[in-house]
């Protein structure tokens, strides 16, 4: 089965400062990568996701991600971040085959945007 | 279109108790799945289907059942609720659980068992 490991558990960062959030699976075959959000009090919303092709993947809200296969990661960046984007930020993995395939989520990270 | 939809929005309830957590989605969805939110354990899939009459465990299914007996609503019975089910519970759908097509959640709802 497959796994996802986020070792950030608590970002807090100044308004347009840099973030990268780490996101690492496990798994031996083909994935789909995920980034979701979750602003306070509302529900997780997609931010981006890597099916295939360029492994530069942009998101919505100036979010990026880079799926480096020989890594196993999918680490999240944002060159500047502004207080709108305090909420938690969850990546997921699904295998690419099978229909009864698994959307696993990690831990999440707390990123907390101060002014 | 409403999205998905889940009811009720907080609900506690005594050890013991049973209840139902309704969702529904309007977007002719063939995949749907629940999960539980908890602090520091990210989300977990307690049930899901793929389609009507069609359902799985997932990785946290019991104490929990589910049922599809429409493509429009999946809800979640808790059978006998204990302390440890107290959560944030989240319904999500897909057109389909293949590829890599976007899973969309409801609200949630809060859940404390006393």
């Amino acid at each position: 089965a497959q796994s996802v490991s986020q070792h950030n558990h608590h970002v807090i960062l100044s308004e347009a400062a840099s973030l990268e959030l780490g996101c690492n699976y496990s798994y031996g075959g083909t994935v789909n990568l995920f980034w979701y959000v979750q602003y306070p009090g509302q529900h997780l919303q997609l931010l981006l996701k890597y099916f295939s092709g360029d492994p530069l993947v942009k998101g919505i809200k100036g979010f990026e991600a880079e799926f480096i296969k020989s890594k196993f990661s999918f680490n999240l960046r944002k060159p500047s971040v502004q207080w709108s984007d305090t909420a938690e930020y969850f990546c997921a993995v699904k295998p690419h085959t099978g229909t009864a395939s698994k959307l696993t989520f990690g831990t999440g990270t707390r990123l907390q945007v101060t002014l | 279109n409403a999205g998905v939809t889940q009811t009720p929005k907080f609900q506690v309830l005594k050890t013991g108790q049973s209840m139902t957590l309704q969702c529904a989605q309007d977007m002719n969805h063939e995949y749907m799945s629940w999960y539980r939110q908890d602090p520091g354990m990210g989300l977990r899939l307690i049930h899901y289907s793929v389609g009507a009459g069609i359902t799985d465990q997932g990785e946290v299914p019991n104490g929990y059942n589910v049922s599809r007996s429409t493509t429009e609503d999946f809800p979640l019975r808790l059978l006998s609720a204990a302390p440890s089910q107290t959560s944030v519970y989240f319904c999500a759908s897909s057109y389909s659980n293949r590829l890599s097509y976007e899973q969309y959640f409801g609200p949630g709802t809060r859940l404390t068992v006393t």
